[in-house]
């Protein structure tokens, strides 16, 4: 079955950086778009990024364009979001998702989710 | 703040039927098709709905939804303790080339 673990979350100060990774399972990787969500403590969900199968297509929300750069290694099935120049308001569990294309698309299967935490 | 409209809580008893609304705009719900998910706190969310009422396998037929104009809905009948979870709709919008997602409704079976 799909299956999809994030990894990487920490504490971490504002300015830092931070590397969250996607391990994906149960289903060909290459196939597929895939997005980050995030939900930061006591609010709902966000869209984070997107990025094509291939790798051409990727798109970020308004809040993180600049700082947040989304990318995949096909051969490894998995993905990535680089976090740079890290604020307080980027704390959140990060959510990785598999996207269905097409008629304005759904995430079908996503992963549990792992913790960023931006504190001095 | 977020774009589509939710409200933040309901409610229901066991075997009741409740529904959830989600309001947008002509720019979103209004040219795109809605998605349903389900979200207990410290999980993974689950896809509940796709393309405003497809019910993805797995998914009890006692769980439905509907879009009409720039809104939408969500409704489970026969409700039960496990119901009890975040709710919240999505919906790509183009100006984004990203998704927006509702504020969320917590539901509560009583």
């Amino acid at each position: 079955q799909v299956q999809l673990v994030e990894s990487g979350g920490a504490l971490v100060k504002p300015g830092g950086s931070l590397r969250l990774s996607c391990a994906a399972s149960g289903f060909t990787f290459t196939d597929y778009y895939m997005t980050w969500i995030r939900q930061a403590p006591g609010k709902g969900l966000e869209w984070v990024s997107y990025i094509s199968s291939t790798t051409i297509y990727t798109n970020y929300a308004d809040s993180v364009k600049g700082r947040f750069t989304i990318s995949r290694d096909n051969a490894k099935n998995s993905l990535y979001l680089q976090l740079d120049s890290l604020r307080l308001e980027d704390t959140a569990v990060y959510y990785c998702a598999r996207l269905i294309t097409g008629d304005g698309g759904y995430l079908d299967s996503w992963g549990r989710g792992t913790l960023v935490t931006v504190s001095s | 703040q977020s774009v589509l409209t939710q409200p933040p809580s309901a409610s229901g008893t066991p075997g009741q039927r409740v529904t959830i609304s989600c309001s947008g705009s002509s720019s979103n719900i209004g040219i795109n098709t809605v998605n349903w998910y389900q979200h207990l706190p410290g999980t993974a969310p689950k896809l509940l709905i796709y393309y405003n009422d497809q019910r993805p396998s797995g998914v009890p037929d006692r769980f439905s939804a509907s879009k009409s104009g720039t809104s939408a809905s969500l409704a489970i009948s026969g409700l039960q303790s496990e119901d009890e979870a975040d709710y919240y709709c999505a919906t790509w919008v183009d100006s984004l080339n990203g998704w927006m997602f509702g504020g969320g409704t917590r539901l509560t079976v009583l």
